[in-house]
């Protein structure tokens, strides 16, 4: 059971906008500790898309945009494009657990 | 160019010993701020991450997990080593080895290994 919750599944149209939220709690992102975002194809490993709550490794679209504030984060999808769909999971650090993942988000494009 | 890749038994019985390996390239394992993790995912479930091993030799270990798991490195072969202890048909899924560098993300992962628990 993990302490990083997500929504089980979100969906938008090509085009659209989608927001993955990601609620923590105070010995998460309540403690500092950033939020880094994988995309997971089916059969693939995980992809690091944001790290350090905004921030996008080389290659990634910007597109893809992350936030933080209080014990929320959240992943935002623009121009949504059938390649997007995926699953998608938030990483941080928490002081009772160590290294943590969210529940994880199916991203569904319509 | 980042690689790393596990290797290791597709099928271990119950109570056995797992032991994988993690094989890696394009960067060394004594840089400091380098580090490999290992990560788990069972089928249809979120990763889990499992321990780390720094370039100086400390290591970290899920607290539910730290009595079964041992890390080991050889440096001079690329490699790290995970065993993990007394295994269970919920200790099934892939088993990703990933890497971290002065940062606690894992911006490169193995492409995993899929074990199975069963008599």
């Amino acid at each position: 059971q993990s302490v990083l919750t997500q929504p089980p599944s979100v969906s938008g149209a090509p085009g659209q906008r989608v927001t993955i939220s990601c609620t923590g709690g105070s010995s998460n992102f309540g403690a500092g500790y950033d939020v880094h975002w994988y995309k997971q194809l089916p059969g693939s490993a995980p992809q690091l898309i944001i790290y350090d709550d905004n921030n996008r490794p080389s290659g990634v679209p910007d597109r893809f945009s992350g936030s933080k504030s209080g014990t929320s984060a959240s992943l935002v999808i623009t121009g949504l494009q059938s390649e997007d769909e995926a699953d998608y999971y938030c990483q941080s650090y928490d002081d009772n657990l160590s290294e943590v993942f969210g529940t994880g988000t199916k991203v569904t494009v319509l | 160019q980042v690689t790393l890749r596990e290797s290791g038994p597709a099928v271990v019985k119950p109570t056995q010993t797992l032991t994988l390996t993690c094989t890696f390239s394009g960067f060394s394992l004594t840089t400091t701020g380098m580090c490999v993790n290992w990560i788990r995912q069972p089928p249809g479930k979120a990763p889990e991450w499992l321990a780390r091993i720094d370039w100086d030799g400390d290591k970290y270990h899920k607290t539910s997990l730290r009595s079964r798991l041992t890390l080991s490195k050889d440096a001079s072969k690329n490699e790290v080593i995970l065993r993990m202890t007394n295994m269970d048909p919920v200790d099934a899924g892939m088993y990703f080895c990933a890497r971290s560098y002065r940062n606690w993300n894992f911006d490169t992962w193995g492409p995993g290994a899929l074990v199975t628990v069963s008599s």
